[in-house]
């Protein structure tokens, strides 16, 4: 069974620009989830879908979104990239809403330079 | 609101002695609880998990978790360690409310030959 499959794996981006990052999940999980990890805020929640709908939404501001596809494909896409905005995005999928255990895909390394 | 705390951020142990990583937690409501491991470069790996049933919960690699409700903790522990343990890890709640993820900030396992 195949794991969560992050890409690309590395991006090197300027600022000012933006970026889309994809996820698969494992198959037949319907719940897509992201975050994002840095040295100093280290992993913060940054939203989850499930069954294409949006169902949380963590503190970040409006320029990073998702979205989740039929397939329970998932994309996030951070618009007017700034410098902090470096780091590692992470995917976790999960068969169900809440409280399951997540599984975690081998991140994007976000660099805005 | 839900939370979690590792209680060190750096811990040092010799291979084959044993290892403890503190974790306490916040909850309203009985929890759901998990440790992740880290190693460079990768995404998080589930350790384990607990849901309610054995308090006492077993998993990979040899680590385990014992939650007290009393103490409000959920400490990892491992009987030896051993070179590849070398990693870092998060202890996690689940929020229950919403099923998003609450990390702790993570602690890094130092072991030395």
């Amino acid at each position: 069974k195949a794991g969560v499959t992050q890409t690309p794996r590395y991006l090197i981006k300027t600022r000012g620009q933006q970026v889309t990052l994809s996820c698969s999940p494992i198959s037949g999980h319907r719940s897509v989830s992201w975050y994002q990890q840095t040295p100093g805020q280290g992993l913060q929640f940054l939203f989850e879908y499930f069954s294409e709908t949006q169902r949380n939404k963590g503190n970040f501001p409006g320029r990073f979104s998702g979205r989740q596809f039929s397939n329970s494909r998932s994309e996030m896409n951070v618009s007017t990239l700034e410098l902090g905005d470096s780091a590692l995005y992470l995917c976790a999928s999960s068969s169900m809403w809440g409280g399951t255990e997540a599984f975690f895909g081998q991140g994007t390394r976000l660099t805005v330079v | 609101a839900q939370s979690v705390t590792q209680l060190d951020s750096h811990v040092s142990v010799s291979e084959g002695t044993p290892v403890l990583l503190r974790c306490n937690y916040s909850s309203s409501y009985s929890p759901s609880l998990f440790w992740y491991v880290q190693h460079p470069n990768k995404g998080l790996q589930l350790l384990l998990k607990y849901t309610s049933a054995a308090t006492l919960v077993k998993g990979i690699n040899g680590f385990e978790a014992e939650f007290k409700k009393s103490e409000t903790s959920f400490h990892l522990t491992k009987p030896s360690a051993h070179m590849s343990d070398a990693a870092e890890y998060f202890c996690v709640v689940s929020d229950s409310n919403t099923g998003k993820l609450i990390f702790g900030q993570g602690t890094t396992l130092q072991v030395k030959p």
